[in-house]
């Protein structure tokens, strides 16, 4: 099972909106709606920030949302805050009852 | 409130095996499937495997069949997870993750343990 495709950063100022991507195949991003997405800050444990494609744990912030689109899911932060400043990985229930994770992307505030 | 504790760092020399524990409160053990996942020191997430820990079923991911043995103890709410065989490559932070949703394997983990700090070296 390869590893979900992710940019390996992306950047936004203050304010801004940024979009990460996640790209799979048919066997398992484009076909189960258990995409996930978690932030993770250096040397802490990992957060789930989106479940299910798109549906956000108590707590998480409604900046932050979830899509899919056939193979490609994506994670949108809206008005970019110092703090989202951390890695994000996506994951997602594949075929064969695993669970793949994408390689992360680094997520930069300006 | 859900609290996942994890077992201490631990050294270990290429070729011996490592056993890491995960001991869960505030909730149904058996009734969310658990997740171990690893990181390699600045790398990224690696899903191992998930345990049922109401009947006891496994499934784990390719790379580690047959070195992995996921297990569980309900009477004390803890989960194992043993590799064998270890090289340096498996030096990394082992995770333990609990599902979100119960009874489902993949719905996202949405508590995870402080981590277990695994080194190999001779």
């Amino acid at each position: 099972q390869s590893a979900l495709t992710q940019p390996a950063s992306v950047s936004g100022s203050p304010g801004q909106s940024i979009t990460i991507s996640c790209t799979g195949t048919s066997s398992d991003v484009g076909g189960y709606n258990y995409v996930s997405w978690y932030q993770q800050h250096p040397g802490k444990a990992p957060k789930l920030m989106i479940y299910e494609v798109s549906n956000r744990p108590s707590g998480v912030s409604n900046r932050f949302s979830g899509s899919k689109s056939g193979n490609t899911a994506s994670l949108t932060i809206s008005g970019l805050q110092a703090e989202d400043e951390a890695d994000y990985y996506c994951s997602s229930y594949t075929s064969s009852s695993h669970v793949v994770f994408g390689g992360g992307t680094k997520l930069t505030v300006l | 409130q859900v609290q996942l504790v994890q077992s201490g760092a631990e050294v270990k020399k290429p070729g011996a095996s490592v056993k890491v524990s995960c001991k869960a409160s505030g909730y149904t053990f058996t009734g969310y499937y658990m997740h171990w996942v690893r990181q390699a020191p600045g790398q990224g997430l690696e899903w191992m495997g998930w345990i049922n820990p109401n009947s006891g079923g496994t499934n784990y991911a390719q790379k580690f069949q047959g070195r992995v043995t996921m297990t569980r103890d309900t009477s004390i709410s803890t989960a194992y997870m043993e590799l064998s065989r270890l090289r340096s490559d498996d030096t990394a932070v082992y995770y333990c993750a609990r599902d979100l949703i119960p009874a489902i394997a993949a719905a996202g983990t949405g508590y995870w343990g402080q981590g277990t700090l695994v080194t190999v070296s001779s």
